[in-house]
């Protein structure tokens, strides 16, 4: 079993429309998560620490769920600037927020049309 | 504040060849991570350094790849002798401390023909 599990998609959808993508990691010892955002060719871009109590910021909306190792983000109305794609991303190291070697899953691409 | 730069930004070798990859963290930050990410795959963990010491290496080949971060200058990522499966983008992150949020350079993209 993989570190990291993300659906790849790609997931294309309209303008405005409310997108989920979901992830799954196999260490029950993984302490920190967070979600990064890369644009085609360019490097990885820190978008929100995941929280075990959830989170949100503006449009972004990120779960975890610990007992089935599971985490999830929320992206409503949706924006054209969204596409990119999403990496679920998992350390070991202890601490909300706190980052040392990161696990990367392959990603999730979203395509937003007009 | 200039943010991580690595360079070059795009390194052609023959196989066999050797290739030098360089990474100037942000300013103030002496914690340095290495990454390679193959072609539709995720980021994968190479090595964590601090200022003199490589602190994990865990994600090295043991053969062909070592890296350093010097008491001046930036860090090195060097591999020797290249293969055509060491073509790959290769990311260097940096952070302030240890657990801190790291962020990443725009990244070098190796081709080995």
């Amino acid at each position: 079993r993989k570190e990291v599990e993300q659906d790849p998609g790609p997931f294309n959808v309209p303008e405005g429309a409310t997108v989920a993508f979901n992830c799954t990691y196999s260490n029950s010892a993984s302490q920190s998560f967070f979600w990064y955002r890369q644009d085609c060719r360019k490097e990885p871009k820190l978008l929100m620490s995941v929280y075990s109590s959830g989170n949100e910021d503006g449009r972004f909306t990120a779960q975890l769920n610990r007992a089935s190792q599971y985490i999830s983000l929320l992206i409503r109305d949706s924006k054209l600037s969204d596409s990119a794609t999403y990496l679920c991303v998992v350390n070991m190291r202890p601490g909300p927020g706190s980052q040392g070697n990161l696990i990367f899953g392959k990603g999730t691409k979203l395509s937003v049309k007009p | 504040n200039a943010g991580v730069m690595q360079n070059p930004r795009h390194l052609v070798r023959r196989r066999g060849q050797e290739a030098r990859l360089r990474c100037s963290p942000m300013k103030g930050h002496s914690h340095v991570y290495w990454y390679r990410q193959l072609p539709e795959e995720g980021l994968k963990f190479m090595v964590y350094l601090q200022k003199e010491n490589i602190i994990d290496e865990s994600g090295m080949p043991k053969e062909r790849f070592s890296a350093e971060f010097p008491k001046e200058g930036p860090s090195i990522l060097r591999i020797q002798q290249v293969v055509r499966g060491d073509s790959a983008a290769y990311f260097c992150a940096s952070s302030p401390f240890e657990g801190g949020e790291q962020f990443f350079g725009p990244g070098t993209r190796l081709t080995v023909l």
